[in-house]
């Protein structure tokens, strides 16, 4: 059964401390893509990976970091430099990542992450 | 930057009603996708419309890329209970290495 997995579903963390987010896929997707989504405010991008071993920074990708060492992993670390932490993650996978033609982003069902 | 604004934010209808979402961007997109996201769940791909003034159907839903590719709508007819959710859009500004960016969403809630 092919998809993506996130895993834990809810995370609590206390201040202070970095926190590993887990994804990974098996639809043998190039690209990969964190998301964070807070209420009203859609999906923002933090961080996407179009190949192995390479990633590029999204439109609030500070205080977070990104690691694609394999095709089917890409696990988001949100570090205590990120100030309001507290969100809804959601990870992505496309077939292709190379944006001469879009393909559908498939999401995994998500990581609720509460820093106490 | 570069914004992909989506009206209006909530929308509540009687069943039966039908139901249209809004999406407008300030620069031309290459392409435009429409996801759900069904409460508690995650964004679910619902189509991907890529020409100027393309029109798609998929059941009840009818999706519509301007002429001018800047801006999208989609329209609900008749909705159900079924299609209670968010609905985003997603655009890709039309340049090299941007990456896709996703309106803010309708929250869309049917009462019967």
């Amino acid at each position: 059964d092919g998809g993506i997995t996130q895993s834990p579903k809810y995370l609590f963390r206390k201040e202070g401390q970095n926190v590993t987010l887990s994804c990974e896929q098996n639809l043998n997707h190039d690209a990969m893509y964190w998301y964070r989504q807070d209420p009203g405010q859609g999906l923002r991008l933090i961080y996407y990976s179009q190949i192995v071993n390479d990633f590029q920074k999204g439109d609030i990708a500070e205080g977070y970091s990104v690691s694609r060492e394999k095709k089917e992993s890409f696990p988001l670390t949100v570090t205590s430099a990120q100030k309001n932490p507290t969100a809804f993650y959601l990870c992505a996978s496309s077939i292709d990542g190379r944006w001469v033609k879009d393909n559908e982003q498939f999401f995994g069902p998500g990581t609720r992450l509460t820093v106490l | 930057g570069q914004q992909v604004m989506q009206i209006p934010q909530y929308q509540h209808v009687q069943e039966g009603e039908d139901f249209t979402t809004y999406c407008n961007s300030s620069t031309t997109l290459s392409n435009i996708q429409w996801y759900k996201q069904r409460p508690g769940g995650h964004p679910v791909f619902l189509i991907q419309l890529v020409k100027s003034g393309e029109v798609k159907k998929q059941k009840r839903l009818t999706f519509q890329f301007g002429e001018a590719k800047k801006n999208s709508s989609l329209h609900i007819t008749a909705t159900q209970t079924t299609d209670v959710g968010t609905y985003f859009c997603a655009g890709r500004p039309n340049q090299a290495g941007t990456a896709l960016i996703f309106g803010k969403g309708t929250t869309l809630s049917v009462s019967s």
